[in-house]
């Protein structure tokens, strides 16, 4: 059962533009949520996480919303940059579960200058 | 600080044989997280290890185990391997694990034949 989904495999955003990645959750332990960014045959890059005691993060460009009513989480990129073309997974993991990430299948940012 | 570590980058074994996979973390970190990423079932948890002992597994066949030593660097086995354990082999440190940013290597790339 897929616990972390994220069911856009592909985004296309124009330079300059905000980009918004959603991801979906089920399992209502899940207290932390981290977003990665990956490139191929590269391990995943860390870009921002939340806790499940707030809302909202911002680092920079990068901004998450946590909606626990919903279980969504959407990470926010403005403006966008050619340079941010990546992969972009989602991952959650529970408080009694240590180090495990579940993670969602990825979406794929394009952004065209 | 140097960030994760992973040896060898690449790897070719033939179905059968046994391969071992290494992983140094960030200094000062003692938890450490294995993932199997394929294209067809995304990022997969197979285990953690902290302070030496295995602390959560995934849903991987037995063949697959691990280990880490007193200086958190950490070591994964697949025995008797198959076609279907081709992937990209992915660690992760973090500090302790939870609620806490997991940083990943760059990935060892096996390809079994």
């Amino acid at each position: 059962d897929q616990q972390v989904k994220q069911n856009s495999p592909s985004l296309s955003v124009q330079e300059g533009r905000i980009s918004i990645l959603n991801c979906d959750y089920t399992n209502s332990m899940f207290d932390y949520f981290l977003w990665y960014k990956k490139y191929p045959a590269e391990g995943p890059t860390f870009l921002i996480s939340i806790s499940s005691i707030k809302d909202k993060n911002e680092d920079g460009r990068f901004t998450v919303f946590l909606n626990k009513s919903a279980k969504h989480l959407s990470l926010h990129i403005v403006p966008s940059q050619p340079g941010d073309s990546a992969v972009y997974f989602c991952a959650a993991s529970a408080r009694n579960q240590g180090g495990k990430l579940i993670f969602g299948q990825g979406t794929e940012l394009s952004v065209k200058p | 600080k140097a960030g994760v570590t992973q040896t060898p980058r690449y790897l070719i074994k033939t179905r059968g044989q046994q391969v071992t996979l290494s992983c140094s973390p960030i200094s000062g970190h003692r938890s450490v997280s294995w993932y199997q990423q394929t294209p067809g079932q995304g990022l997969q948890f197979l285990f953690e290890y902290f302070s030496e002992t295995q602390r959560n597994k995934g849903n991987f066949p037995g063949r697959f185990s691990g280990r880490q030593f007193s200086n958190s660097r950490s070591e994964m086995n697949v025995s008797t391997l198959e076609l279907g354990d081709s992937a990209l082999y992915l660690c992760a440190s973090s500090l302790t694990g939870g609620s806490n940013e997991q940083f990943f290597g760059p990935g060892t790339r096996l390809t079994v034949l």
